[in-house]
C-alpha cells in the first residue's frame, strides 16, 4: 500500500523569503505525485504533478517541487512566499503500475506567510 | 482546464434523514470517479470508486449501504448518506478521472447533521 508523509504539520515563512514544504512517499513501482492547495471550506487547486521526466517540476503561482528517487521526495518550493500563499498544502500519491488512480494523501502542511 | 462541479456547497440536515450530493464533470467525460472524506484539520480519505455503469468499489471500513454511490452517466456520480448522523458531518470531496493521469476535484460539499 502507498503512503504518503508530510512531517510539518505547519510551516512559518516571513513574506519575501523562500518556502519549503516537505513530502515523502512510499509506493510500489514507479509513482504519480502530486501537490494540492486548499483554502478554507473549498476543495482542492491543483498546484503541480511529477509523472515521469524532469525532476524539477514547475507549476502554478510559482512553485516547484523536485523530486528525489532515492530520498522519495517530493519537497514543494517556492523562490519567495507571498502572503496569500498562506494555506493548506497536500502531497498525494498514486503508482503508476497498478492502474489504481485514487490518490493517497499526505495529512496537509499549513502554511503561514507572515507580513 | 477541467471542472468538476458538486451540488449542493453545504447541507444542514436531521439526523436519521438521508442527502444526496452530485458530483458532475462540466467540460469532459469520466469513467470513472472518487469520494473522498475530510474530517476538520485533517486529511482527505478515499471513501469509494464510482466506476460509470457498474458498483462502486468502498474502501475498508465505508459502508456501502450507507454510503449509497451511484454513476449513471459519463458526467454525474451521486452519493446518497442514509440514515445520516452527527457522526457523519464531515467535507465531502469528489474528483474525476480525465485520461492523461489528471484528477479534477470538485469544490466540496459541506455536511452538518444535527
Amino acid at each position: 500500500a502507498q503512503s504518503v508523509a508530510q512531517p510539518e504539520d505547519q510551516v512559518n515563512v516571513a513574506e519575501g523569503n523562500p518556502l519549503t514544504v516537505k513530502c515523502t512517499y512510499s509506493v510500489s513501482g514507479n509513482p504519480y505525485l502530486f501537490w494540492y492547495v486548499q483554502y478554507p471550506n473549498r476543495g482542492l487547486q491543483f498546484l503541480l504533478k511529477y509523472i515521469t521526466g524532469d525532476n524539477l517540476v514547475k507549476g502554478s503561482y510559482g512553485f516547484e517541487a523536485e523530486f528525489n528517487k532515492s530520498q522519495t521526495s517530493f519537497h514543494l518550493k517556492k523562490p519567495s512566499a507571498l502572503v496569500s500563499d498562506s494555506a493548506l498544502y497536500f502531497c498525494a500519491v498514486s503508482p503508476q503500475d497498478t492502474g489504481r488512480r485514487a490518490l493517497t494523501f499526505g495529512s496537509g502542511t499549513r502554511l503561514q506567510v507572515q507580513p | 482546464g477541467a471542472v468538476v462541479s458538486q451540488h449542493p456547497s453545504r447541507v444542514i440536515c436531521k439526523s436519521g434523514t438521508s442527502v444526496k450530493i452530485e458530483c458532475r464533470s462540466l467540460d469532459f467525460q469520466a469513467t470513472t470517479m472518487f469520494w473522498y472524506r475530510q474530517f476538520p484539520k485533517q486529511s482527505l480519505m478515499l471513501m469509494a470508486t464510482s466506476n460509470e455503469g457498474s458498483k462502486a468499489t468502498y474502501e475498508q471500513g465505508v459502508e456501502k449501504d450507507k454510503f449509497l454511490i451511484n454513476h449513471a452517466s459519463l458526467t454525474l456520480s451521486t452519493l446518497t448518506v442514509t440514515s445520516a448522523h452527527p457522526e457523519d458531518s464531515s467535507f465531502y470531496i469528489c474528483s474525476a478521472w480525465r485520461s492523461g493521469n489528471e484528477q479534477f476535484f470538485g469544490p466540496g460539499t459541506r455536511l452538518t447533521v444535527l
